[in-house]
């Protein structure tokens, strides 16, 4: 069965430093989205992606961050100057089309600024 | 108050049925979903309930929608030990971005 995969699984930083999340959703997918979930807390929403532009974006999705879909394939989250506040779990998702039902996520990246 | 809201924790014996609540607030919500974490892991989507529906079964899992509560139930017959993980209620529209709640942790001991 395919499934959306993500890499790194875990990446520890330095506050500062710029990071890319990267996600590979499944083939024949067209709506992508970035979710992180803090240690402990709910999952949230940080952006949608579709037709190689954002869709939607939460509050937390500020100046910081950035999506991109530099092929055919990979999906990716940039942040460029990463907090201790960043340190999460960051899950990638990814939707057949508008008028399916599910969200299929990654496995994440666990994301630790020091 | 939040979105989504469930309650924190549950603790049943392996056999029992467990029960987690759900209860949200907007009620233009198509879709309402349940996911399962496991410690570690991510996101696994057991089941989901268009708005339309006021049951869905599958197989030890039953979905029950109170639409006019906006209540949202998940049973689980049977518990076994491997179902103790955290449960996510989710809400969204066709396509849109998912809104979860706080997620409750399923404890079953044997």
């Amino acid at each position: 069965e395919p499934e959306v995969t993500q890499t790194p699984s875990h990446q520890v930083t330095q506050m500062g430093q710029e990071v890319i999340l990267r996600c590979v959703p499944i083939s024949n997918h067209l709506y992508f989205y970035w979710y992180r979930q803090i240690l402990g807390q709910k999952v949230e929403f940080l952006v949608s992606f579709y037709n190689n532009e954002i869709s939607e974006k939460s509050e937390i999705f500020d100046d910081q961050f950035s999506v991109e879909r530099p092929d055919g394939s990979n999906f990716t989250l940039k942040i460029r100057s990463t907090k201790l506040e960043d340190s999460a779990m960051y899950f990638c998702a990814s939707l057949r089309d508008q008028g399916r039902e599910t969200q299929y996520f990654g496995p994440g990246t666990r994301l630790l600024v020091l | 108050g939040e979105d989504v809201e469930q309650s924190l924790f549950l603790s049943v014996r392996e056999g029992d049925s467990s029960v987690i609540n759900c209860t949200y607030t907007d009620s233009s919500s198509t879709y309402l979903y349940w996911y399962k974490q496991e410690p570690g892991a991510g996101l696994q989507l057991l089941t989901y309930i268009f708005s339309n529906m006021d049951m869905k079964q599958d197989q030890r899992l039953t979905v029950l929608l109170n639409k006019k509560d906006k209540h949202l139930s998940l049973r689980i017959a049977d518990t076994q030990t491997g179902d103790s993980a955290i449960y996510f209620c989710a809400r969204n529209q066709a396509g849109t971005a998912l809104i979860f709640g706080k997620g409750t942790t399923l404890s079953v001991s044997s």
